[in-house]
């Protein structure tokens, strides 16, 4: 079965512009995560929906947003790029919302923002 | 807050040695903690998951163990090769109940070289 899947795996925007990231999780999973990783640190909660509605959000401005589709597969959007978004940005995926659920990370897409 | 710390960052072993990669935490209340593998450049692979019931988790060469009350968990590696070389990440999730949105609290991870 296929794992996590994130595209694109890099990207280079401009300061300014806007980025869509995609994430399909696991057959069958229904709960989806995004998390931002700048290098050198660990990952940074972003987003979390589940059966399409927002369950929680991170500490990041208005700029970032996302949604999650019927198919369960999610969109992270973030505007007006700056220096400081260039990251990692991990998508992770669990069965139900239940906590108690190991979470799958997908490979990531890499974001420049220059 | 929860805060989630990692010592040492950086670690180099020669092959075939035991290891002991430390992670603390400074609020107790958490549901369970879950330690990652990420090698450079790529996503996190779950290595083991422990819930905040449980002791202690074991998968082939790892063995993870958690004290809830001392704010502590570690991964013992047994034996190490150098395809072991990697970032080993621990995260933790806070709360006690089995609902809310409570999402994982990550350290900065400590960067293993396993030396052939």
């Amino acid at each position: 079965d296929a794992g996590v899947t994130q595209s694109p795996t890099h990207l280079i925007k401009t300061r300014g512009q806007q980025v869509t990231l995609r994430c399909s999780p696991i057959s069958g999973h229904k709960s989806v995560s995004w998390y931002q990783q700048v290098l050198g640190q660990g990952p940074q909660f972003i987003f979390q929906y589940y059966e399409k509605e927002e369950r929680g959000r991170g500490n990041f401005p208005d700029r970032f947003s996302a949604r999650q589709f019927p198919n369960y597969s999610s969109e992270l959007n973030v505007n007006a790029l700056l220096l400081g978004d260039s990251a990692l940005y991990l998508c992770a995926s669990s069965l139900t919302e239940s906590w108690g659920n190991t979470i799958y990370f997908g490979e990531g897409s890499w974001l420049t923002v220059v | 807050k929860q805060e989630v710390t990692q010592i040492p960052a950086a670690l180099s072993v020669p092959e075939g040695e035991n290891l002991v990669l430390n992670c603390s935490f400074t609020d107790s209340a958490i549901y369970n903690l879950q330690w990652f593998r990420q090698d450079p450049g790529k996503g996190l692979t779950s290595l083991l998951l422990i819930q905040s019931s449980q002791r202690e988790q074991t998968s082939g060469r790892l063995n993870a163990s958690l004290d809830k009350s001392s704010g502590r968990s570690t991964l013992y590696i047994a034996a190490s090769q150098p395809g072991d070389s990697a970032t080993y990440l621990c995260a933790v999730r806070p709360g006690t109940s089995n609902s809310g949105n409570t999402p994982l609290v990550f350290g900065k991870g400590t960067r293993l070289s396993v030396i052939a």
